[in-house]
């Protein structure tokens, strides 16, 4: 079975300073992976995905991804987070397409802060 | 451009009593899907659907009907409302396996439902 686990709740960061937001994840097969963010009152949006391609993704907005087998995990990074970068962010672990429905398991989140 | 639409975004519900929610996509997806949200557990899937005319059960189906009698709409129905449901509930969309899925979900911003 597949399991997405996000090791922070919260992260806070300063303005310019980089961001790391870690996720772990198990798969029984070849996962993809995804990264989604989801600002207050606003519904999910794609930010990178992993597909089997490149281990280090590029995304929107600066994010960045390695996917790391032999670790397990697909942390999440931004060089220099920017004000508008506070959202909560959840990591998405999907196996083989099912044939009925997209298998999507996701972490619980979470929360960038980002001070001024 | 709209998107992924819900209505209505927030309702108050006391017990017992019933409602529906309803999702409207206009990128002509195949698939749609209802999530609930719950702080700390990140998004369970309710139900789901392939196509017009038939739907699935998700992780926590209990307590919850569907229906998808066209193929832009996916309705989410609660006959008896529980304090339990209490939640945020957010629709999303995406193409299937055989029309460019790649694994991105498209979401609404999300319907707000408190059971009293």
């Amino acid at each position: 079975a597949q399991s997405v686990t996000q090791l922070d709740s919260h992260v806070s960061v300063s303005e310019g300073t980089p961001v790391l937001l870690r996720c772990n994840y198990s798969s029984s097969y070849s996962p993809s992976l995804f990264w989604y963010v989801q600002h207050p009152n606003k519904g999910l949006q794609l930010l990178l995905k992993y597909t089997s391609a490149a281990t280090l993704v590029k995304g929107i907005n600066g994010f960045e991804a390695e996917f790391k087998k032999s670790e397990t995990s697909f942390h999440l990074t931004k060089p220099s987070a920017h004000m508008s970068d506070a959202a909560e962010y959840f990591c998405v672990v999907s196996d083989l397409f099912m044939e009925y429905g997209n298998k999507l398991v996701f972490g619980a989140g979470t929360i960038l802060r980002v001070k001024s | 451009n709209a998107g992924v639409t819900q209505t209505p975004k927030f309702r108050v519900l006391k017990t017992g009593q019933s409602m529906t929610l309803l999702c409207a996509q206009d990128m002509n997806h195949e698939y749609m899907y209802w999530y609930r949200q719950d702080p700390g557990m990140g998004l369970r899937l309710i139900h789901y659907s392939v196509g017009e005319g038939t739907t699935a059960k998700g992780e926590v189906p209990d307590g919850y009907n569907v229906s998808r009698l066209k193929k832009q709409n996916f309705l989410l129905g609660l006959e008896s409302a529980a304090p339990s449901q209490t939640s945020v509930y957010f629709c999303a969309s995406s193409y299937s396996s055989t029309s460019g899925y790649t694994g991105e979900l498209f979401f609404g911003e999300g319907s707000r439902l408190t059971v009293l």
